[in-house]
């Protein structure tokens, strides 16, 4: 099994500019979240989904929007990219019927928005 | 906005001793109290849980103590290893929200 996998590794967008983040997980988990990490702030929630076609608002969700359409993926886009959204995205899953504490993290998105 | 929270953000062990990272909370009602590792270019990994009922719990080499009283948690790791330099987390789980919510880390570096 790959766990989660992140699509691109590296990017660097100018101001305005869109793009698609894409993250895939074979573990069939119900749960997927989208965090981004910047120094010293810790892991921030972008938006997360419970299930197919499902998403959700998570702590810092201005700028992003995601989507759900199969059960194994889970994009994040940016519709106009600005330089505060410079940082290292992190997706992540976890099963459902579980207490969703052990989450599965891909290996991070860094990003740069110039 | 963060209701958990690290007392130090870096922390310098000697090889073979036992390190202790601390975590300070303010949601008493939190179901759940969760410390993650994040070892450098990598996504965070999973270590241990404590459900709020509970005063400790021990794993491979790390235990989880938990004081209600002053809203304290803290990671002890045993014997110190060189893979054990990492980024620490705290989280919290409410449990009523599918939610994890993440204070910024204590950075540990073990000297050889």
């Amino acid at each position: 099994n790959a766990g989660v996998t992140q699509t691109p590794k590296f990017r660097v967008l100018k101001t305005g500019q869109s793009m698609t983040l894409l993250c895939a997980q074979d573990m069939n988990h119900e749960y997927m979240y989208w965090y981004r990490q910047d120094p010293g702030m810790g892991l921030r929630l972008i938006h997360y989904s419970v299930g197919e076609g499902t998403t959700a608002k998570g702590e810092v969700p201005d700028g992003y929007n995601v989507s759900r359409l199969k059960k194994q993926n889970f994009l994040l886009g940016l519709e106009s990219a600005a330089p505060s959204q410079t940082s290292v995205y992190f997706c992540a899953s976890s099963p459902q019927g579980s207490s969703y504490n052990e989450q599965f993290f891909g290996p991070g998105t860094r990003l740069t928005v110039l | 906005g963060e209701s958990v929270g690290l007392h130090l953000p870096t922390l310098s062990v000697q090889e073979g001793d036992n390190s202790i990272i601390n975590c300070a909370y303010s949601n008493s009602a939190s179901d759940y109290f969760i410390w993650y590792k994040q070892e450098s270019g990598k996504g965070p990994q999973f270590i241990i849980d404590i459900r709020s009922n509970m005063d400790k719990r021990q794993g491979q080499r790390v235990t989880v103590l938990l004081n209600k009283t002053v809203k304290h948690l803290s990671l002890q790791i045993a014997a110190t290893q060189p893979g054990d330099s990492a980024v620490y987390f705290c989280a919290e789980n409410k449990g009523y929200d599918y939610k994890l919510s993440f204070g910024a880390g204590t950075t540990v570096t073990v000297r050889a």
